[in-house]
């Protein structure tokens, strides 16, 4: 059973670069697929990017300039790190798996990170 | 960006049967790519419902059920119950972004 647990830096001014991680417990890293969700106070969900234990990337078009998603496959983690950060970036980031190459639904999902861009 | 659009809201009374609609185009639900569903209770993570458009993962109650026909799925609850109040998203993968999307979300309220 995959758990996922993340942290990281939850107050940033503008212009400063957000920088969140993502721990694998249990389960199988390679072979899966590794996401980051965010999701605005109030609003819906939007993805922003995946990538595999061989480091193969997708990212959301709309975020593609300013998001760098990696992998750390000895400590089984992954971390996003989207620069330029505005006051639209406030919101609340998940990392969640959606499994294989051959599955497309996102299961099981980190606790959540609320991120806050302020001056 | 949500490409695929939901109600966004509906409400029922304890008992009755909620139909939740998301409709998309011919790049995403329409193009034969499966429908998702989450479940998300106020301040937490969103929840795996039904995945591949009409399938329940281990300790989903069979009052949950999903379909899926053209360009547009459907969630619907029967015997809604006070535990179901939530929001309810639908994803799938667009080809055009070349990515995967969500729907407007949904807010269910048992009335």
């Amino acid at each position: 059973q995959v758990q996922l647990q993340q942290w990281g830096a939850g107050l940033l001014k503008p212009s400063e670069t957000l920088s969140l991680s993502c721990a694998v417990y249990g389960g199988s890293f390679s072979g899966h697929y590794w996401s980051w969700i965010r999701q605005p106070p109030g609003k819906g969900l939007e993805w922003i990017g995946e990538i595999n234990h061989r480091g193969n990337t997708n990212y959301n078009p709309s975020l593609k300039s300013r998001v760098t998603i990696s992998v750390d496959t000895s400590k089984n983690q992954f971390s996003l790190k989207l620069n330029s950060v505005t006051a639209a970036d406030t919101a609340v980031y998940y990392c969640a798996t959606r499994g294989t190459v051959s599955t497309n639904w996102f299961d099981p999902w980190g606790q959540g990170t609320l991120v806050t861009v302020s001056s | 960006q949500s490409v695929l659009t939901q109600p966004p809201s509906v409400s029922g009374a304890p008992g009755q049967r909620v139909t939740i609609s998301c409709t998309g185009s011919s790049s995403n639900i329409g193009a034969g790519y499966d429908v998702h569903w989450y479940q998300q209770l106020p301040g937490t993570a969103p929840k795996l419902l039904i995945y591949g458009n009409n399938n329940r993962p281990s300790g989903v109650p069979d009052r949950f059920s999903g379909s899926k026909s053209g360009t547009s799925a459907s969630l619907a609850i029967s015997g809604l119950q006070a535990e179901d109040e939530a929001d309810y998203y639908c994803q799938s993968y667009d080809s055009s972004l070349s990515g995967y999307v969500f729907g407007t979300g949904t807010k269910v309220t048992v009335l």
